[in-house]
């Protein structure tokens, strides 16, 4: 069975920090994995997706790799701004199209 | 361009009530899913559609009906409420194709008392 895990659980850094967010997950055999940011409250926007046989995509100050082989993506959020702070999830999808989300991290960006 | 839209956003219900929560899409997606998210367990798939006339089961499927008799809507039903279903509620929808995105409506809240 596929087990997402993001750890830290939460994070709080100063405006203009640069950051990293981790989900890691148990079975390799994924089709693509894909973050979200969540708003209290609200419903998950799509930030980026990754396909398998990629290795990372990039969005503004967002930027997302993937390593298949161990398990592990990371979030990377340039120079932080107080708009960034949101629950931020990731979700692997494997070959039979079942997607399993990660618990997500909580971010606090401090001005 | 509405995207995904639910309704209601917020319910209280009594044990043993049913109701139906209804998701939108004007997005002209195949796909459809309905997730439930509790603290600590993550989204978790309770049914989804590939198309319309068609359902299937998730993760979580018992005490929960599902019809698409529309393309563009996606209806869950809860037969017999019980406090256990008290969450939150998110449908999505998606493009054919494995790597597509998905889009998420607002949720709904809804108490079970």
């Amino acid at each position: 069975k596929q087990e997402v895990t993001q750890i830290p659980a939460a994070l709080s850094v100063p405006e203009g920090e640069n950051l990293v967010l981790n989900c890691s997950f148990t079975d390799s055999a994924i089709y693509n994995l894909q973050w979200f940011r969540q708003d209290p409250g609200k419903g998950l926007t799509s930030l980026l997706l990754i396909q398998s046989s990629q290795r990372e995509q990039t969005s503004g100050r967002l930027n997302a790799s993937l390593d298949k082989s161990s398990g592990r993506s990371t979030l990377y959020i340039a120079a932080s701004q107080p708009g960034d702070s949101a629950t931020y999830l990731c979700a692997v999808t494997t070959n039979a199209g079942k997607s399993t989300f990660g618990d997500g991290t909580t971010l606090t960006v401090k001005p | 361009n509405a995207g995904v839209t639910q309704t209601p956003k917020f319910r209280v219900l009594k044990t043993g009530q049913s109701m139906t929560l209804l998701c939108a899409q004007d997005m002209n997606h195949e796909y459809m899913y309905w997730y439930r998210q509790d603290p600590g367990m993550g989204l978790r798939l309770i049914h989804y559609s590939v198309g319309e006339g068609t359902t299937a089961k998730g993760e979580v499927p018992d005490g929960y009906n599902v019809s698409r008799l529309k393309k563009q809507n996606f209806l869950l039903g809860l037969e017999s409420a019980a406090p256990s279903q008290t969450s939150v509620y998110f449908c999505a929808s998606k493009r054919t194709g494995m790597n597509t995105e998905a889009f998420f409506g607002q949720g709904t809240r809804l108490t079970v008392v």
